[in-house]
């Protein structure tokens, strides 16, 4: 499709699991964010890639969080030890070459820790 | 580093009325943008701005990127029950990343 593509849309685990979560960024987009929403809350910034510059991963909350875009294309956000505080939306966003800041967001992926 | 504060919090207001909410930040921003929420979906761009001083509209949206430089504003006329949402305000330091505000939940009743 045209737009950002975030996989799995929802994602129930068990607390101490792993889990990974897909993003597809519009094609030919150099910019992709990760931000994090909890119900009801705003969005929060976690990292962000641009190009083949070395990722702003400032907004990751702790070690358990990494994200890796490969080929400058497809991200992979990864929760490691997921603890139930992490249940929230994880939306991903993309941007091209213009850098006016007009984002373009997934449908996010939905996680639960139970 | 920047912050935006977003207000009001919440809103609930009666269809047809119009609505306002502003964003001020603590340092100067090159862009502003608004965004609009679903529930169960990501935000969608409503209107961007990028000079101050600029006043845009969008349908029943109109937004103002401040003449400082460090607030915008976004007035809707007439709601209707389809507005209930969402609003995010984002700006955009030259060169560096997008900053989002802390969000305006709107509801609308009838």
């Amino acid at each position: 499709g045209a737009g950002v593509s975030q996989s799995p849309s929802n994602k129930v685990t068990e607390k101490g699991k792993d889990v990974e979560l897909r993003c597809d960024p519009i094609s030919g987009h150099t910019a992709l964010y990760w931000y994090r929403q909890s119900l009801g809350q705003g969005l929060e910034f976690l990292i962000y890639f641009q190009g083949n510059s070395a990722p702003d991963k400032s907004g990751l909350p702790s070690d358990r969080f990494s994200a890796e875009r490969t080929g400058g294309s497809v991200s992979t956000l990864t929760i490691q030890r997921t603890q139930q505080e992490d249940s929230a939306v994880y939306l991903c966003a993309s941007r091209g070459e213009s850098n006016t800041g007009e984002l373009f967001f997934g449908e996010g992926s939905r996680l639960t820790v139970l | 580093g920047q912050q935006l504060n977003q207000s009001p919090q919440s809103m609930f207001i009666q269809e047809g009325e119009d609505v306002s909410m502003n964003c001020t930040s603590s340092s100067i921003f090159n862009t502003w943008l608004w965004y609009k929420q679903d529930p169960g979906e990501g935000p969608v761009l409503l209107i961007a701005l990028y000079k101050a001083g600029e006043l845009t509209s969008n349908g029943r949206l109109t937004a103002q990127f401040g003449i400082t430089r460090k607030d915008s504003f976004l007035n809707i006329s007439a709601s209707i029950p389809s507005d209930v949402g969402i609003y995010f305000c984002a700006g955009h330091p030259l060169g560096r990343k997008l900053t989002f505000g802390t969000g305006t939940r709107l509801q609308v009743t009838l």
